[in-house]
């Protein structure tokens, strides 16, 4: 089974502070993504990265930045936090060499920012 | 512009009461449809993948079907542990991207 592993469930921040999350992926899959979950505004795309060392902006990139320096390793960083980026953020990975391929989730990083 | 409509936004059943929730895309083609399943505060759960019309994939008391317009999950006498937001995702044939476009949800509750 793939497993997506998001470093922390739940993480409480101040404005103004830079937030690091992480994720793990063991499935040594190319693609993976960082999602924003907001209620009744569903599932927002932030960033993608196809490979190690690539990155792409997804729908709502202001305010973030991403790192992929490992295959496995797919990092969001909040430069200064603010409360507008209070949410549930979810990291997905995927292996789609034809592009037809499902992404799998990690089970969320609950984010609170005072 | 790709859409993904899911509906109803909720739904409330009796144990056992079957019914259908509704994923309408409109897609220029379609490479393939998800099927998710999300626990509240968890990630979603990968459940099935739809390729073509026709096609139909079954787990348990869930099976999903696919129409060129539209695709259906099937819960056939729900248990309340069925009880869960269910999530499509459409990624669409043109442009190359592997980036699926997800409805909203459908927020669904099985009464005991």
């Amino acid at each position: 089974d793939v497993k997506v592993t998001q470093s922390s469930r739940y993480l409480v921040k101040r404005t103004g502070e830079k937030v690091f999350l992480e994720c793990v992926q063991d499935m040594d899959h190319e693609n993976m993504f960082w999602y924003r979950q907001d209620p009744g505004l569903g599932l927002r795309l932030i960033y993608f990265s196809y490979d190690v060392k690539m990155k792409e902006k997804g729908d709502i990139p202001e305010g973030y930045s991403v790192s992929r320096e490992k295959k496995e390793r797919f990092s969001l960083i909040l430069e200064s936090a603010s409360t507008n980026q209070t949410s549930m953020y979810l990291c997905a990975s995927s292996h789609d060499p034809v592009g037809n391929q499902p992404q799998h989730f990690g089970d969320g990083t609950r984010l609170s920012i005072l | 512009e790709d859409q993904v409509t899911q509906s109803p936004e909720a739904l409330r059943l009796q144990e056992g009461e079957s019914s259908s929730l509704n994923c309408s895309y409109t897609v220029s083609g379609l490479r393939g449809l998800f099927w998710y399943r999300q626990d509240p505060g968890k990630g979603p759960e990968f459940l099935f993948t739809l390729y073509s019309a026709g096609e139909e994939k079954e787990k348990e008391r869930l099976k999903a079907t696919l129409t060129k317009k539209e695709s259906f999950l099937h819960i056939t006498a729900p248990k309340p542990e069925d009880s869960a937001t269910y999530l499509c995702a459409v990624l669409p044939a043109s442009g190359g991207s592997y980036i699926p476009t997800f409805g909203r949800g459908t927020s669904l509750i099985v009464h005991p």
